[in-house]
C-alpha cells in the first residue's frame, strides 16, 4: 500500500525557514518523479514543485522560485521542501504527491494527507 | 505559461442529473491533462487522466474527454457522494498547473 507522510509544518515568522519531508513507502521510491501541491486556507491547489524519480529534473512555481528548493533521499524514501523567505501568502497545506511515472510530468496518483504551514508575527 | 480556466465555478444539481465541467487550456496540451476530485475536508483523488483513462477504482459514472485546448469531466447520473470541489491540471510541461476548480453541490 503506497503511504505518504509528510511532516515539519508549523508557525514560523515571515522571512523565516521551514523545511518539510515526505516519508514514502509501498513502492520503489527512486522510480517515481515526486510533486509538492499546497492549498491555502478555502482556496484551490496550486502546484508548487516537482523532482524526476532520479532527482536529475527539478520544477518550480514562479510564486516559489528562488525561495523553495525541492530535493530527496532515495536512500530513504524521503522527499523534502526546504522553504526560505517565507511569506504570509504562503500560508496553506502542504501535500506531497507521487507521480504516475519515473518523470515529473505525469498525474498524482497518491498524494498525503497534508501538513500546515502558517506563516504569521 | 499555459493557463487553466475551469467553467461553472460553481454548480449545484440534482441527484441523478448528468453534471458536465469543462477545462480550457490557453495553450495546446495534446492530452495532458488530469482530474482531481476533493471532498469536503479530505484530501485530492485522482479520478481521470490522459484527458479520458478513468483511474482504477474510479466508479464509470465519471469519464472524461477532450485534447488540445478543451477538455470536459461528466458525471452521468450525479450521486450524493460526488459533492466535492473539482479540479483539472496539465502535465505537458511545467509549470503543472491546476484550473481553479468547481464546487459541485446538490440541489
Amino acid at each position: 500500500e503506497v503511504q505518504l507522510l509528510e511532516s515539519g509544518g508549523g508557525v514560523v515568522q515571515p522571512g523565516g525557514s521551514l523545511r518539510l519531508s515526505c516519508a514514502a513507502s509501498g513502492f520503489t521510491f527512486s522510480k517515481y518523479g515526486m510533486t509538492w501541491v499546497r492549498q491555502a486556507p478555502g482556496k484551490g491547489l496550486e502546484w508548487v514543485s516537482a523532482m524526476s524519480g532520479g532527482g536529475d529534473n527539478t520544477y518550480y512555481a514562479d510564486s516559489v522560485k528562488g525561495r523553495f528548493t525541492i530535493s530527496r533521499d532515495n536512500s530513504k524514501n524521503t522527499l523534502y521542501l526546504q522553504m526560505n523567505s517565507l511569506r504570509a501568502e504562503d500560508t496553506a497545506v502542504y501535500y506531497c504527491a507521487k507521480t504516475g511515472s519515473s518523470i515529473a510530468a505525469s498525474r498524482l496518483n497518491y498524494w498525503g494527507q497534508g501538513t500546515l504551514v502558517t506563516v504569521s508575527s | 505559461d499555459i493557463q487553466m480556466t475551469q467553467s461553472p465555478s460553481s454548480l449545484s444539481a440534482s441527484v441523478g442529473d448528468r453534471v458536465t465541467i469543462t477545462c480550457r487550456a490557453s495553450q495546446g496540451i495534446t492530452n495532458y491533462l488530469a482530474w482531481y476530485q476533493q471532498k469536503p475536508g479530505k484530501v485530492p483523488k485522482l479520478l481521470i487522466y490522459a484527458a479520458s483513462t478513468l483511474q482504477s477504482g474510479v466508479p464509470s459514472r465519471f469519464s472524461g474527454s477532450g485534447s488540445g485546448t478543451d477538455f470536459t469531466l461528466t458525471i452521468s447520473s450525479l450521486q450524493p457522494e460526488d459533492v466535492a470541489a473539482y479540479y483539472c491540471q496539465k502535465y505537458n510541461s511545467a509549470p503543472y498547473t491546476f484550473g481553479q476548480g468547481t464546487k459541485l453541490e446538490i440541489k
